[in-house]
């Protein structure tokens, strides 16, 4: 069974600063990698998705991610943050059952901006 | 966003209770999924489903339920509610394996 380590609980960082934030996944013949944001008393947001194809992927508000399959890592990272980027933000790997996408998630990283 | 909208909200009960929580989708997506969300934990599976009356275990489906009779709605029921099952419970949609959409979440006290 897969599963998704992130390796830092929380991160804080002042604002306008660059961010990365960890994610090393178990290896598997093939794999989906994602990364979502929660907000606060929300749901959770699709940031970005690696399917296949490039190894540097973009997603929505400004924030990229690496795969990495000879470490097998998936990290985040932003070259400018912003307060309204406080959030947590979990990683997390798929696995296909019955054409289902059974996801496994991280632990999330709870990222703090400071003024 | 994805159409999806989770009900009740918010709800207490108190243990041995039954308690259903309903997930609806106007997306017309094949797949629906039950998580619980808890600190240090961040999202476990509970029960999805790939059709209309097909679903299947997750990884902690003990205790509870689920039923599909609709393409639009999942329900998850707790048949007698215990403390260990206050969460935040999370509904999910997805056409395929791209990316699934989540609802807002329902917050469960089990008293």
């Amino acid at each position: 069974a897969q599963s998704v380590t992130q390796l830092d609980s929380q991160v804080p960082v002042f604002e306008e600063a660059p961010v990365e934030l960890r994610c090393n996944y178990s290896s598997s013949v093939s794999v989906y990698l994602f990364w979502y944001v929660q907000y606060p008393n929300q749901g959770l947001q699709l940031l970005l998705k690696y399917l296949s194809g490039s190894t540097l992927v973009k997603g929505i508000n400004g924030f990229e991610a690496e795969f990495n399959k000879s470490q097998t890592s998936f990290h985040l990272r932003k070259p400018s943050v912003h307060i309204s980027d406080t959030a947590e933000y979990f990683c997390a790997v798929s696995d296909q059952i019955q054409g289902a996408q059974k996801l496994v998630f991280g632990q999330g990283t709870r990222l703090t901006i400071n003024p | 966003d994805a159409g999806i909208t989770q009900s009740p909200r918010h709800k207490v009960t108190e243990t041995g209770t039954p308690v259903t929580l309903r997930c609806h989708q106007t997306e017309n997506h094949r797949y629906m999924y039950w998580y619980r969300q808890d600190p240090g934990h961040g999202l476990r599976l509970i029960h999805y489903s790939y059709g209309v009356k097909d679903t299947d275990k997750g990884e902690v489906s003990d205790g509870y339920s689920v039923s599909r009779s609709k393409t639009e709605d999942f329900l998850l029921t707790l048949e007698s509610a215990t403390s260990s099952q206050t969460s935040v419970y999370f509904c999910a949609i997805s056409g395929g394996f791209e990316a699934q959409y989540f609802g807002p979440g329902t917050r469960l006290l089990v008293l």
